[in-house]
């Protein structure tokens, strides 16, 4: 496949657990963004990768997010200890460049329900 | 504080009619103003973007500073159009890109 990949597609979690989202974006994209996206709203910005160094994670609402990319390709958002409010589609996006650059390319995203 | 407004969650118009989706933004330096597009069951697409100057599809949008707009518009819409429309807006070289709430465009038959 030539798009973004996210998995699982959808994810139901009981409060509490920890859980993880993986995303692998099209080969060779430099730039990796995460995005989390509540009912009726559009996405908002979690945190961003150059190759495998997080440049940006001021988007993550609290330490209980955490995202890496350790061999600058594959990308998982991990959330521990998940609470109602963290109920989202979560999605991943890459660019071929650079943060200055070129068009992002989304992934079907994951939806996360905690119950 | 940088933030992009949609003020129609939903848009209904008949096939045929011309269409304008709605667009302020709110940044005092210089913006990049993008359109993205969700068809139903799809991932979020890039429609158009104001630098390039294109038309995508038969829509188009015009960067308005003085009225810090970025409306979408389509003369003749179609039946395909539905979908759900994104704008966004990205800040000088950050590369966060500030999402609208999207509005929801049915094009009736």
């Amino acid at each position: 496949g030539a798009g973004v990949s996210q998995s699982p597609r959808y994810k139901v979690a009981k409060r509490g657990q920890d859980v993880a989202l993986r995303c692998d974006p099209i080969s060779g994209h430099v730039s990796l963004f995460w995005y989390q996206q509540a009912l009726g709203q559009g996405p908002e910005f979690l945190t961003y990768f150059q190759n495998e160094a997080q440049l940006d994670k001021s988007g993550l609402p609290s330490d209980r997010f955490f995202a890496e990319r350790p061999e600058g390709s594959v990308s998982t958002l991990k959330i521990q200890r998940t609470q109602q409010e963290d109920s989202a589609v979560y999605l991943c996006a890459s660019s071929k460049t650079g943060p200055s650059g070129t068009e992002a390319f989304f992934g079907q995203g994951t939806r996360l329900t905690v119950v | 504080a940088q933030r992009v407004t949609q003020p129609e969650k939903l848009l209904s118009v008949f096939k045929g009619a011309p269409v304008e989706l709605k667009c302020n933004y709110s940044y005092s330096g210089s913006p990049e103003l993008f359109w993205y597009v969700q068809y139903s069951r799809q991932r979020l697409q890039l429609l158009l973007r104001h630098i390039s100057r294109e038309s995508i599809k038969g829509f188009t949008a015009d960067l308005n500073k003085g009225e810090t707009s970025f409306h979408l518009k389509k003369p003749f819409a179609q039946e395909e159009d539905s979908a759900m429309y994104y704008c966004a807006l990205k800040m000088g070289s950050n590369y966060q890109l500030i999402w609208g709430a999207g509005t929801k465009l049915i094009i009736k038959p």
